[in-house]
């Protein structure tokens, strides 16, 4: 079955520096997502990407944060200058565009530690 | 705003019933949705309810109303394996990409 994968699994990093999380979307599927969870606390969208555009971003989206789909295969979060809150699990998502449901199939996650 | 509750923690038997609620206030609606969260784990996809009533599959059934902003998810004939987080979405929009908010998750804990 497709799935959604997500590199790497596990990033440390020091406050202020950059990192990239990347996600293989399933093949077939238009739409990307970008989520994040915060240890204990309930999954949070950040963004949305259609046809090599943000499509929605949520407020915590800020001018940090940016979105690639670099190649036909990889999308891609880089948080530009780390800070501690933003220490999560990240989730990649992704949905085709045909039928009603578009249910999100999310990946495996990253857990971003930011010391 | 957006406002989604579920309870936050519920033990049942194994080989039991349970039935998680969850209530809604949201600006726009196209589709609730529940998924299963093990610790440490993506979300996977268990159910989908745009309309009223009642939409089974297997041993999991979801129910929606609308008008009252209220959903539940019954899990029958509960096995050890289902212990884990079950997360009620709401998507806000008509558009296939439009965003899912999530309650903060009731965990279930299955006990033999």
């Amino acid at each position: 079955e497709p799935e959604v994968t997500q590199t790497p699994s596990h990033q440390v990093t020091q406050m202020g520096q950059e990192v990239i999380l990347r996600c293989v979307p399933i093949s077939n599927h238009l739409y990307f997502y970008w989520y994040r969870q915060i240890l204990g606390q309930k999954v949070e969208f950040l963004v949305s990407f259609y046809n090599n555009e943000i499509s929605e971003k949520s407020e915590i989206f800020d001018d940090q944060f940016s979105v690639e789909r670099p190649d036909g295969s990889n999308f891609t979060l880089k948080i530009r200058s780390t800070k501690l809150e933003d220490s999560a699990m990240y989730f990649c998502a992704s949905s085709e565009a045909l039928g009603d449901r578009y249910e999100q199939y999310f990946g495996p996650g990253t857990r971003l530690t930011v010391t | 705003g957006q406002n989604i509750d579920q309870p936050t923690e519920m033990t049942a038997t194994e080989g039991a019933i349970v039935q998680i609620n969850c209530t809604y206030q949201t600006s726009g609606f196209n589709g609730l949705f529940w998924y299963q969260q093990h610790a440490g784990e993506a979300p996977t996809f268990l159910s989908y309810n745009v309309l009223d009533g009642l939409e089974e599959k297997g041993r999991f059934s979801s129910f929606l109303s609308r008008s009252k902003g209220y959903s539940y998810l019954l899990l029958k004939e509960l096995q050890m394996k289902d212990s884990a987080s079950y997360l009620c979405a709401v998507r806000d929009g008509w558009a296939a990409g439009n965003k899912l908010t999530f309650g903060g998750g009731t965990r279930v804990l299955v006990k033999p």
